[in-house]
């Protein structure tokens, strides 16, 4: 699976949106981009993927850039429950999931 | 989304004994559940990929002897860690998917402390 590259941290204000980047050079064709975010203590929670279409759902919404080298989450009205580490994860089929460092995201009010 | 619930959220036990987590799908059979450990300020860790009715498969570094993976059936698969000691202290959590290739659905995990 491709490697991703995310920055070690980032602030946001609450109320404000947070945009997270990611960036997988690596990628090749049929392989999706998976995020996920781990809040202090507990499991994993999916948060959105795509394949080269951005993509939106409740929570947050996926931009690709068209070469599908880097990708931006975007949580548009963060609060203080959105602190977390949030993961960008590049995958095949299979299931399996390969976490790398992440991004620790802080909203602050 | 769906629902993977562990079992226990935390346990303490004595070095030298084993200790057994469940990690059960409620709402979905998987087919396949995936165990991960995560060390404090580290990322998590794939240590197996275990599948109904047949053997798990262990990534590298990880001792299958001591890692037992059980996947007996759809929902259910448990991870015992046998002759624990101090260094096996961590937060394990476990994966499941309703379809191959969807999202994965991760449990609240477990923290084990091993004394």
């Amino acid at each position: 699976d491709a490697k991703t590259t995310q920055p070690t941290s980032m602030d946001c204000a609450e109320g404000r949106a947070a945009n997270l980047p990611c960036n997988h050079s690596t990628i090749s064709g049929n392989e999706y981009v998976y995020w996920y975010r781990q809040i202090h203590s507990q499991g994993p929670q999916y948060i959105i993927h795509g394949l080269k279409n951005n993509e939106t759902n409740e929570m947050a919404s996926l931009i690709i850039t068209e070469d599908r080298k880097s990708s931006t989450l975007i949580l548009p009205h963060a609060t203080l429950r959105d602190t977390a580490v949030y993961y960008c994860i590049v995958r095949r089929g299979g299931n399996k999931l390969v976490f790398g460092a992440g991004t620790i995201l802080r909203v602050k009010s | 989304g769906a629902v993977v619930s562990q079992h226990p959220s935390r346990v303490i036990c004595k070095s030298g004994t084993s200790v057994k987590i469940e990690c059960r799908s409620l709402d979905f059979q998987a087919t396949t559940m995936f165990w991960y450990r995560q060390f404090p300020k580290q990322s998590l860790m794939l240590m197996a990929t275990s599948n109904e009715g047949s053997k798990a498969t262990y990534e590298q570094g990880v001792e299958k002897d001591k890692f037992l993976i059980n996947h007996a059936s759809l929902t259910l698969s448990t991870l015992t860690v046998t002759s624990a000691h101090p260094e096996d202290s961590s937060f394990y959590i476990c994966s499941a998917s309703l379809i191959l290739d969807t999202e994965a659905f991760f449990g609240q995990g477990t923290r084990l402390t091993v004394v």
